[in-house]
């Protein structure tokens, strides 16, 4: 049963345009949120998480957003650029045990120039 | 410089032949994890250690297997009983006071 869930599997942006990807979860035990990037033929690498006490978590261009909720995060990117074309991944974690991430299955963005 | 590497990047096997994948880590971090990726999915779990001489089945163990003998060290055996072996394979590793995971390049398991 997928506990972490990626609707879209890709999504296409203007570059200089907001990009939005959206995670939506199931066990209301996660506290801890990441988001990964993934070129093809690499591996993901990590972009920005939150923490269930927080409901926004800004980096630059990326900020993250949580409601506890609706179970559901969003990944906003502004301004989108082409190098950000890439499958994104949510995951999520229980921090208590810390051991296991569940990661979604993932969302191509790809930035139009 | 401190990363993940993961060898081969591309490997190939006949069916029925075990095959294992390589993984190291200079980061000093306890926890290893290997997944497991196929086209349209997420990252499945197949094993993770916290600590040497110790590891877990994760979601997709089946026709697996793990050692941790060094902390640097977390090789994966694909064995001949693993009935779709052909995928992306990813190795990670986390420290016990971080939150995120580290990940290799990954191996591209060819299985005829």
């Amino acid at each position: 049963d997928q506990q972490v869930k990626q609707n879209s599997p890709s999504l296409s942006v203007q570059e200089g345009r907001i990009s939005i990807l959206n995670c939506d979860y199931t066990n209301s035990m996660f506290d801890y949120f990441l988001w990964y990037k993934k070129y093809p033929a690499e591996g993901p690498t990590f972009l920005i998480s939150i923490s269930s006490i927080k409901d926004k978590n800004e980096d630059g261009r990326f900020t993250v957003f949580l409601n506890k909720s609706a179970k559901h995060l969003s990944l906003h990117i502004v301004p989108s650029q082409p190098g950000d074309s890439a499958v994104y991944f949510c995951a999520a974690n229980v921090l208590l045990t810390g051991n296991q991430f569940y990661f979604g299955t993932g969302t191509s963005l790809t930035v139009i120039p | 410089d401190g990363g993940i590497t993961q060898s081969p990047k591309y490997l190939f096997r006949k069916e029925g032949q075990n095959v294992t994948l390589s993984c190291e880590q200079n980061l000093n971090h306890d926890a290893m994890y290997w997944y497991r990726q196929d086209p349209g999915q997420g990252l499945r779990l197949i094993y993770y250690s916290q600590i040497v001489n110790d590891f877990q089945k994760g979601d997709i163990a089946e026709g697996y297997s793990v050692s941790r003998e060094k902390k640097e060290s977390f090789p994966l055996t694909v064995t001949s009983a693993q009935k779709n072996p052909t995928a992306f394979y990813l190795c990670a590793s986390r420290g016990l006071a971080g939150y995120e995971q580290y990940f290799g390049p990954g191996t591209r398991l060819t299985v005829t």
